[in-house]
Order: C-alpha cells, then sequence, then structure tokens
C-alpha cells in the first residue's frame, strides 16, 4: 500500500492569514492526489482532484501544488467557516490511502 | 444535488455481519462513469477505504479486509450496500458511503454521506 503522511497534524492561524499543508506518498503517484475538507457531522467535500485543479464551486481561497511525492495544500486567506481536518488522498493505486488529516483551527 | 445516506444498525454483536446501505438521491446509480464506495474511519484514526463497487458488477476490494467484505448495487432501489462478516472491535468505526467520479485516468470521492457510527460490542 502507498502510505500517505501530512503535516502538520494540527495548526492554528488568524483569519486572513496564509495556511499551507504539505501531503508526501511513499512513493511516486505523479499527479494522482485529492484534498478533502471534513467538518465534524458533515459529509467530507471534495475540494482538490488531481493534484491541482478545483472542484466546481470550490473558493479560490483554496488551492494545490505538487507531484511525485510532495504536495501542497494551501489556504490563502482563512476564514472562520474554513476550520476543519484536511485529508489528502491518492489514486495512483489501490487500495486508495489517505493521509491522517490536518485540524485547522483559529488562533 | 447528489445526495447520499448511510443506514443500519448502529449496535452488532462480535462475530456477527454488519450490514449498511447508501440510499443515492439525486442522480440514478446506473447513471454514469461512476464507483460506489465505502470507507470507514475508527476514532482517532484515519479514513480507511474499504471498497468499491461499478454498475456494471465489478468490485475492488481493500486487500486487508478482502475476506470479509461484500459490496452490492441495486438499481431497482438506486442503493448500494456493505456487508462485513465476522467483525471484532477493531471494525467499530464512523462508515461512509461515496460515489467515485472517474474521468479519464482522474479519480475522485466527490459526493459522501455524512457518515454512521457503527460500534462492535456484546
Amino acid at each position: 500500500d502507498i502510505q500517505m503522511t501530512q503535516s502538520p497534524s494540527s495548526l492554528s492561524a488568524s483569519v486572513g492569514e496564509r495556511v499551507t499543508i504539505t501531503c508526501q506518498a511513499s512513493q511516486d503517484i505523479s499527479s494522482f492526489l485529492n484534498w478533502y475538507q471534513h467538518k465534524p457531522g458533515k459529509a467530507p467535500k471534495l475540494l482538490i482532484y488531481d493534484a491541482s485543479n478545483f472542484e466546481t464551486g470550490v473558493p479560490s481561497r483554496f488551492s494545490g501544488s505538487g507531484s511525485g511525492t510532495d504536495f501542497t495544500f494551501t489556504i490563502s486567506s482563512l476564514q472562520p467557516e474554513d476550520i476543519a481536518t484536511y485529508y489528502c488522498q491518492q489514486y495512483d493505486s489501490l487500495p486508495f490511502t489517505f493521509g491522517p488529516g490536518t485540524k485547522v483551527a483559529i488562533k | 444535488q447528489v445526495q447520499l445516506q448511510e443506514s443500519g444498525p448502529g449496535l452488532v454483536k462480535p462475530s456477527q455481519t454488519l450490514s449498511l446501505t447508501c440510499t443515492v438521491s439525486g442522480d440514478s446509480i446506473s447513471s454514469g462513469n461512476f464507483y460506489w464506495s465505502w470507507i470507514r474511519q475508527p476514532a482517532g484514526k484515519g479514513l480507511e477505504w474499504i471498497g468499491r463497487m461499478y454498475t456494471s458488477g465489478s468490485t475492488d476490494y481493500n486487500p486487508s479486509l478482502k475476506s470479509r467484505v461484500t459490496i452490492s448495487v441495486d438499481t431497482s432501489t438506486n442503493q448500494f450496500s456493505l456487508r462485513l462478516a465476522s467483525v471484532t472491535a477493531a471494525d467499530t468505526a464512523v462508515y461512509y458511503c461515496a460515489r467515485e467520479r472517474r474521468v479519464e485516468w482522474i479519480e475522485m470521492f466527490d459526493y459522501w454521506g455524512q457518515g454512521i457510527l457503527v460500534t462492535v460490542s456484546s
């Protein structure tokens, strides 16, 4: 299985601040990576697919980049409604695997 | 707007079979290039992909669970189901159903249910 790691595991930032989360795959997965937002009690939401493509309706403050084994997810200006846990997920090979998540809080 | 909703018992006894159903609304389960998947999250742990089924009937399962898992689709009721046999406390988790969209080489879970907590306990 491809192992996914994320850092940090949690972070606290001020409203308007730039937030960056990294995701690393245990082997080359090209661009086969998605990012999800998960709020407690809600359905997870797809934000970014294929490493850098926006899902329809996703605010432009969210972005993704990277390829190979190293990926980055950025919130350019943190908003109160962005409080959630963010997960990366690889689809290079089965079984699909997820990162452990990064919990984002407001400072 | 596509919506998915999990349903089933919230408590299952050890060694029994966990059975969950996902009801899809807003679109036909047999339309489009989609897989229908189950994913779970034990408390305090990460997300684990369980498996998926295409409407053609083909399935893929996580090797770690393959011997115990069955996923099926019922196009007449627009539902798909998960059966996990011989459960133990390690199977206690929030279970999510999700639609996997495939566009050329790109695969993504574009719609998820809210999840259902299943506890394995006597």
